[in-house]
């Protein structure tokens, strides 16, 4: 296993149209996290999976956005109707469970939005 | 909801010990972790504390004090290779589900 993988590591996209980010976390692990960072921010927290299921999220995303872990393995997160203000790096991390403390992250997607 | 603070940025020497402070104020704290993100870079897992004490790892060490909503990360024999963003984590269970939120980092600059 090579980690978590994140695809594509970068887009570009016209404001108004919709983009699909896709996580591959390592095999094992059961919950899946999405964070956006921003320059010189730290990570915020946009949703999160335990398998299949969405357990939460955050205020921070809007209607346009929704995410998806339909089998408990792999994880897309769509964004419809493009804003500049979406231009971002999109982080994906997994962990396993409870008892594992660390979350393995993929290296991100850079969205740029013009 | 979670509040998380900690320096902007820090300046340390080659060779020195530099702290880096946190604090937070959560309602459901079960955790604290410290990541380490050089630029353009994931973040990579450096340490975690659930329980009151020092966590020493090499030359990295995390403190925690629960009841003062306080933790350190301690760098020692800092080395060029330690310039980087060093990120606050607090894992929350409030609300019933287990969240970890991010503080804005601390940006690390070791100079010769």
């Amino acid at each position: 296993d090579t980690g978590v993988s994140q695809n594509p590591r970068h887009k570009i996209t016209k404001r108004g149209q919709n983009v699909t980010f896709r996580c591959d976390p390592i095999s094992e692990h059961n919950r899946l996290y999405w964070y956006r960072q921003t320059l010189g921010q730290g990570p915020e927290f946009l949703t999160y999976f335990q398998n299949e299921a969405q357990l939460e999220k955050s205020r921070l995303l809007s209607d346009r956005f929704s995410a998806e872990r339909p089998k408990g393995s792999f994880s897309t997160l769509e964004i419809q109707r493009t804003e500049q203000g979406d231009s971002a790096m999109y982080l994906c991390a997994s962990t396993l469970g409870q008892l594992n403390t660390e979350a393995f992250f993929g290296q991100g997607t850079r969205l740029t939005v013009v | 909801g979670q509040n998380i603070d900690q320096p902007t940025e820090m300046t340390a020497t080659e060779g020195a010990i530099v702290q880096i402070n946190c604090t937070y104020q959560t309602s459901g704290f079960n955790g604290l972790f410290w990541y380490q993100q050089h630029a353009g870079e994931a973040p990579t897992f450096l340490s975690y504390n659930v329980l009151d004490g020092l966590e020493e790892k090499g030359r990295f060490s995390s403190f925690l004090s629960r009841s003062k909503g306080y933790s350190y990360l301690l760098l020692k024999e800092l080395q060029m290779k330690d310039s980087a963003s060093y990120l606050c984590a607090v894992r929350d269970r409030s609300g019933g589900y287990q969240k970890v939120t991010f503080g804005t980092g601390t940006k690390l600059q070791v100079i010769p």
